[in-house]
């Protein structure tokens, strides 16, 4: 079993939908959580970070945690053409010092 | 654009071979990353320096090695090349330390290797 378990999609919606992706994890020492999002040929880019359980809100992209589930969600409102991207789910475990990703949600938002 | 360069975009190389990926971080970053991205693997994270030195160790196989230059900027080297050593390899940079939350890492456009 992965540490870090994310669906790979692919998602597709129409434009307008709230989209919600999901990661879980194993790990108790996983203490940070983040969402990258990556065009295609692209590096990653930061979206959204939170370390403790709840919501966290940036306009239209809001990011959940729920430590004690070891289940972390973000939702994207009013989704657009151009967050078609494929989303990765990130963790910091402070113990070791070390970062690992989600395998990535490939979404597609269609006008 | 990042502000992260990576060279080369692409290489193409056979079994056996050692290949050298280089990255600038961005200009007043200290730390580099190294990440491998491959389709069956996902984004892993290697290895991290931070002004020169080793700060933080992930998922790095004993043939590949990286350093960072008084310059600031890094290599990474990968040796005896197989072919599941066919990824994208990302350098990121920051100014933090570590892995610090709130501390955003800048990612380059990554260097695509293909091993025959």
């Amino acid at each position: 079993q992965k540490e870090v378990e994310q669906d790979p999609g692919p998602l597709s919606v129409p434009e307008g939908a709230i989209v919600s992706l999901n990661c879980t994890y194993s790990n108790s020492a996983f203490q940070y959580f983040m969402w990258y999002r990556q065009y295609s040929r692209k590096g990653p880019e930061l979206l959204m970070y939170t370390y403790s359980s709840g919501n966290k809100e940036d306009g239209r992209f809001t990011a959940q945690v729920d430590k004690s589930s070891k289940y972390i969600s973000l939702f994207i409102r009013d989704s657009q053409p151009s967050d078609s991207a494929t989303y990765l789910c990130a963790m910091i475990s402070y113990n070791n010092n070390d970062m690992r990703f989600g395998a990535g949600t490939r979404l597609t938002v269609k006008p | 654009d990042s502000g992260v360069t990576q060279t080369p975009k692409h290489l193409i190389t056979a079994t056996g071979q050692r290949v050298t990926l280089r990255c600038s971080p961005r200009s007043g970053d200290l730390s580099v990353y190294w990440y491998q991205q491959s389709l069956d693997q996902g984004l892993q994270f290697l290895i991290q320096y931070y002004n020169g030195e080793e700060r933080a160790k992930g998922n790095i196989l004993e043939r590949f090695s990286a350093q960072q230059f008084p310059d600031l900027h890094s290599e990474l080297n990968l040796s005896s090349l197989e072919l599941g050593d066919s990824a994208l390899y990302f350098c990121a940079s920051s100014v933090a330390e570590g892995f610090e939350l709130g501390e955003t890492q800048y990612f380059g456009p990554g260097t695509r290797l293909l091993v025959l």
